[in-house]
């Protein structure tokens, strides 16, 4: 079945540039979209269509997909961008999410 | 602005049902798909089922068909989720979401959720 697969955590000092990687075989042909979530509470959209913004959202989140990768790029990460992110790409009836990844910023 | 809020979420034993619903106000509802997503304690997010704005179509995810139903009340401004033959894997904070368009594209605006716990 379909999978999206990204990397368990990453860590960054605050300023620095955090990156988080999604892997899917349908990436090519689907969109990606980014949720955050923070201890607590529902997720929020930061990235659709592979690399848009919703409005609110800071500029320093941004999005990109190249092959079977997309990937969430937060330049200049801050400690409230501390949180889990999770990948999700439409398909019928198979798995959507990615399995998240633990953003650590300190 | 967009609210949603899940209720009907409780303790319930293997095997028995339980039926979800989420109010949604402040967008027009019927316009709209709307999905349910899950998470079980210290996981992931899992998405469950998708309806289209009018009904027609819906989707689930393979571990429910069969057992969980998507429905709606576009009259009400409510969807549900009905979950019968439940299992201790489908214990989770279940959250209702508006999707960005009128079919299935993504969840876009999400509840605050409703806790199922299915336990014996």
């Amino acid at each position: 079945s379909y999978e999206l697969t990204q990397p368990p955590s990453v860590s960054v000092s605050p300023g620095q540039t955090a990156r988080i990687t999604c892997s899917g075989d349908a990436l090519p042909k689907k969109y990606a979209s980014w949720y955050q979530q923070k201890s607590g509470q529902a997720p929020v959209l930061v990235i659709y269509e592979d690399s848009k913004r919703p409005s609110g959202i800071p500029e320093r989140f941004s999005g990109s997909s190249s092959g079977t990768m997309a990937t969430l790029t937060i330049s200049g990460a801050q400690v409230e961008d501390e949180a889990d992110y999770y990948c999700y790409s439409t398909d019928s009836s198979a798995t959507r999410f990615g399995g998240g990844t633990k953003l650590t910023v300190l | 602005q967009v609210q949603l809020v899940e209720s009907g979420g409780g303790v319930v034993q293997p095997g028995r049902s339980l039926r979800l619903s989420c109010a949604a106000s402040g967008f027009i509802f019927h316009s709209y798909g709307m999905h349910w997503v899950r998470q079980a304690p210290g996981t992931g997010l899992e998405w469950v089922a998708v309806i289209v704005y009018d009904g027609s179509n819906k989707y689930y995810r393979d571990s429910v068909k069969g057992r969980f139903t998507i429905s709606r009340d576009n009259s009400k401004n409510t969807l549900y989720l009905q979950m019968n033959s439940l299992r201790p894997e489908d214990t989770g904070v279940y959250y209702c979401a508006k999707d960005w368009g009128p079919a299935d594209t993504r969840p876009e605006n999400w509840g605050q959720g409703a806790l199922v716990t299915v336990s014996s």
